[in-house]
């Protein structure tokens, strides 16, 4: 099943802007991950922020938890051809023993 | 060293046939996953094993059954292939039951003509 909306389904911008990617899920949450996908490959975890988080970084990544909105939205920095990927939001509940997925962005870079 | 592998990462084969994919991770989690990705890219999950016990089994047909010799491996065994078989399956595991980060393989593209 399919709890998180992730918005917008694709964007594309120039080599050095900042990207934001926004997720949205309908029920109480443990804690919510990002993971990116590069084309043909798995995907990585990239960060963990929990109920209690509101906001959390690492590297050019910074991530925000709206548990109020249940929305978290995930910004890169600075963005560089290798950040294009398809990124996914995944959020982990205390009563299910299962992460539940949004639909992933795709992320262009362009040169 | 490889965290989650799996093998092979391309398959193509007929309607009908059996095929399996293996999957080890050496990282020591107790639990592992199978997923499904489909073309539009939703992933499903398909199965969980925890320290070699089987705790999620969502709606997949039969046809598919997931094998566990011990804690480090998880195959996928599908029988009697179809065609809306194709996809990308990812084998993952994870330190902590659920709710804690996944590491995933590379995936396996099986293909069913």
């Amino acid at each position: 099943s399919q709890q998180g909306e992730e918005d917008p389904q694709a964007l594309s911008i120039q080599e050095g802007e900042n990207a934001t990617m926004n997720c949205s899920y309908k029920t109480s949450i443990n804690n919510l991950q990002w993971y990116r996908q590069n084309s043909g490959r798995g995907l990585v975890h990239l960060i963990l922020i929990r109920s209690n988080e509101r906001e959390k970084h690492s590297g050019r990544l910074r991530v925000t938890l709206d548990t109020s909105k249940k929305s978290s939205s995930l910004l890169i920095t600075a963005s560089r051809a290798a950040d294009t990927a398809s990124y996914f939001c995944a959020t982990a509940m205390d009563s299910n023993y299962q992460l539940i997925w949004g639909a992933g962005t795709k992320l262009i870079i362009k040169p | 060293d490889t965290a989650v592998s799996q093998t092979p990462k391309y398959l193509v084969t007929q309607m009908g046939n059996d095929k399996s994919i293996k999957c080890e991770q050496n990282l020591g989690h107790d639990t592992m996953y199978w997923y499904k990705q489909d073309s539009k890219k939703f992933l499903k999950i398909m199965f969980s094993y925890n320290n070699k016990e089987l705790i999620i089994n969502e709606t997949v047909p039969n046809r598919f059954s997931p094998k566990s010799p011990d804690k480090a491996h998880l195959n996928l065994h599908i029988n009697s292939l179809e065609l809306g078989d194709s996809a990308v399956y990812f084998c993952a595991s994870s330190p902590l039951e659920g709710i804690g980060e996944l590491f995933f393989g590379e995936g396996s593209r099986l293909t069913v003509l």
